[in-house]
This record gives structure tokens, sequence and C-alpha cells, in this order.
């Protein structure tokens, strides 16, 4: 079946312009979760949904980052006012409640300039 | 919250040789300790993983190796080939959220 979807595959942008990225997950997949990846580092986690409970926000790093999550499928992470610094790969996951195996789409590479 | 540490950032070993990469947790509430192979601009995805209730598992080369005491796990890879050439991420978590490690950039040298 089809696997995690995520769009654009590449954003280029200019500083202090706002950003949308879009995570579709695999059907029947009810946890979803947002991580970025700067260059050459680890994942870092920003934010989970599971179902219709309210998502995790945690790992949000500041007040300019939101996402949200339309029906219980697909996700929207937005970046408001981009700086130079939200310049990475952000990746999407989903998985199957009771089951911990997440599947990841193929990112988004976002280009601050 | 959860720290995950992860050594060495880099290793290289010769073809047929094993490796082993080490990650630490601090969360004593981390029940699932998954591993990620990326290869170079590609998805993470996942090769072997583990719970807390079990101390080893083994998947063909692969196996993982779990202490809960000492809040450590480890990946060891043997008779290694050169598409094991990859980065690879340990996580710690349970189902709502996971925690991955620097990542270790394996080389397998033919």
């Amino acid at each position: 079946g089809a696997g995690v979807s995520q769009s654009p595959s590449n954003k280029v942008t200019e500083k202090g312009k706002d950003v949308e990225l879009r995570c579709d997950p695999i059907s029947g997949h009810t946890a979803l979760y947002w991580y970025r990846q700067s260059l050459g580092q680890g994942l870092e986690f920003l934010i989970y949904f599971q179902g219709n409970s309210a998502p995790d926000k945690s790992g949000l790093p500041s007040d300019r980052f939101s996402a949200e999550r339309t029906g219980g499928s697909v996700s929207t992470l937005t970046i408001q006012r981009t700086q130079q610094e939200d310049s990475a790969v952000y990746l999407c996951a989903s998985s199957f409640r009771g089951e911990n195996e997440q599947y990841f789409g193929p990112g988004t590479r976002l280009t601050v300039t | 919250g959860e720290n995950v540490e992860q050594h060495p950032s880099t290793l290289s070993v010769q073809e047929g040789d094993s490796a082993v990469i080490k990650c630490t947790y601090s969360d004593s509430a981390s029940n699932y300790f998954p591993w990620y192979k990326q290869e170079l601009g590609k998805r993470p995805q996942l090769i072997i993983d583990i719970r807390s209730n079990v101390g080893e598992k083994k998947d063909q080369r692969i196996a993982v190796t779990l202490n809960k005491t000492a809040k450590h796990f480890s990946l060891h890879i043997t008779e290694t080939q050169p598409e094991d050439s990859a980065v690879y991420f340990c996580a710690a978590g349970n189902f709502n959220k996971f925690y991955f490690g620097s990542g270790t950039k394996l080389n397998v040298k033919p």
C-alpha cells in the first residue's frame, strides 16, 4: 500500500516568510509525528498526534511553529516568520495505535535564504 | 524528558568484521527501543527493535541487546557488507514520544 507522503519535497523561502509543510500518513494509522533533522544531525522530536486527543507539542522549538491534523489524517506543520536556523529536513512519521514502529515519509527539505 | 546518547559518531570497519553501536538513555519509563538505518538522502527505516521485557533480539546478521538496569542498549551487526554503510540511529521512548540519538555513520570498507 501507499506509504507516508510529504509535500513539497523541497521548499526555498525568504527569511520572514511563512511556510506550510504537509504530511499524509498511512491510511489507518492513528499516530503521527513530526521531526526535524538538521544537516548531519539526529532527529529532533517536534510534535505528536494520537487520534483526536490533544497533541503533544512539547518539542516545538518556538511559538513560530504550529501544527494541526484535520480529521485525524492529514497534518500540516506551519512555520511563521521563518529564520535561517529553521533550514532543515522536516520528517513526518506515522504508526498504528498500539504498535510502535514508525514509518517515515521522504521529508521536506526547507531552505531559508 | 528523555536523553539519548549514542556512540561512536563514526565507525569504520572492514567488510566481514562486526560493528557495535551503543546507546544510553535516561528515562526509566522508556519501554521501546528501535534502531533505524538512514542511507544518504533517504528516509529512516526500521531495522530492528526491542521492548523492555526482552533482553536480546536477533534478526539474521543484526542483533540488539538491552540492559534496563544500566539503561543502555546496543546494536550488533556481524559479517558486515558494503551495503550496511549508512547512518544508524537509536531511539528510546514509548508509544507517544521518541527521542533519537545523534546517529552513527558506519562505513564498511570492501
